[in-house]
């Protein structure tokens, strides 16, 4: 088992590009989780998943949107990138929303110049 | 608003001493506490879960501690080694409308040999 992936591991945008960030899981996990990371902040939820065919806005989801694909797959997209979206964003799953544990994918680092 | 505070930011001790990181949380009403790992360029590791009805756990060398009324948990670390060394993350999972995970902005670790 993977556990939960996350491609691409580095991307460096200029101001206004946009992109996609995959998160896939093969736990069988119903609900999926879009973090961001910043220092001195620790993680915040950007988009969560309940399940297959939802997706309901976390506490920072301004300049983002989500893709709930399949039960598998949880894509984040940046519209029109800004610097102030540079982070490490982090995927995570869970069994169900009340589940105990949340595990995590490695991380993408994300720069916008 | 819950917050999550973790002290100290950095610790460096020698191979073999025992430690201990501190978490403190503004709200009582969680549902548990979670301790996680995070190794450089990694993702978060989940090291212990403390249900808001328990007072502590172990798992081998470590043993977290949760006072919910005073709004502190501690992480217990006994001959610390220095694959131990990494950032250590506390986390509560609180209801805002939605279940999520409240997350400190962590304690690094360093242990030399």
């Amino acid at each position: 088992n993977a556990g939960v992936t996350q491609t691409p591991k580095f991307q460096v945008l200029k101001t206004g590009q946009s992109m996609t960030l995959q998160c896939a899981q093969d736990m069988n996990h119903n609900s999926m989780y879009w973090y961001r990371q910043d220092p001195g902040m620790g993680l915040r939820l950007i988009y969560y998943s309940a399940s297959e065919g939802t997706t309901d806005k976390g506490e920072v989801p301004n300049g983002y949107n989500v893709s709930r694909l399949n039960k598998r797959e949880f894509s984040l997209r940046l519209e029109s990138a800004a610097p102030s979206q540079t982070s490490v964003y982090f995927c995570a799953s869970s069994a169900g929303l009340s589940a105990n544990e949340q595990f995590f994918g490695p991380g993408t680092r994300l720069t916008v110049l | 608003k819950q917050e999550v505070t973790q002290i100290p930011a950095a610790l460096s001790v020698p191979e073999g001493e025992n430690l201990v990181l501190n978490c403190s949380f503004t709200d009582s009403a969680i549902y548990n506490l979670q301790w996680f790992r995070q190794d450089p360029g990694k993702g978060l590791t989940s090291l212990l879960l403390i249900q808001s009805s328990q007072r502590e756990q172990t798992s081998g060398r470590l043993n977290a501690s949760l006072d919910k009324s005073s709004g502190r948990s501690t992480l217990y670390i006994a001959a610390s080694q220095p694959g131990d060394s990494a950032t250590y993350l506390c986390a509560v999972k609180v209801n805002t409308g939605f279940q999520k995970l409240v997350f400190g902005t962590g304690t690094r670790l360093l242990v030399s040999p």
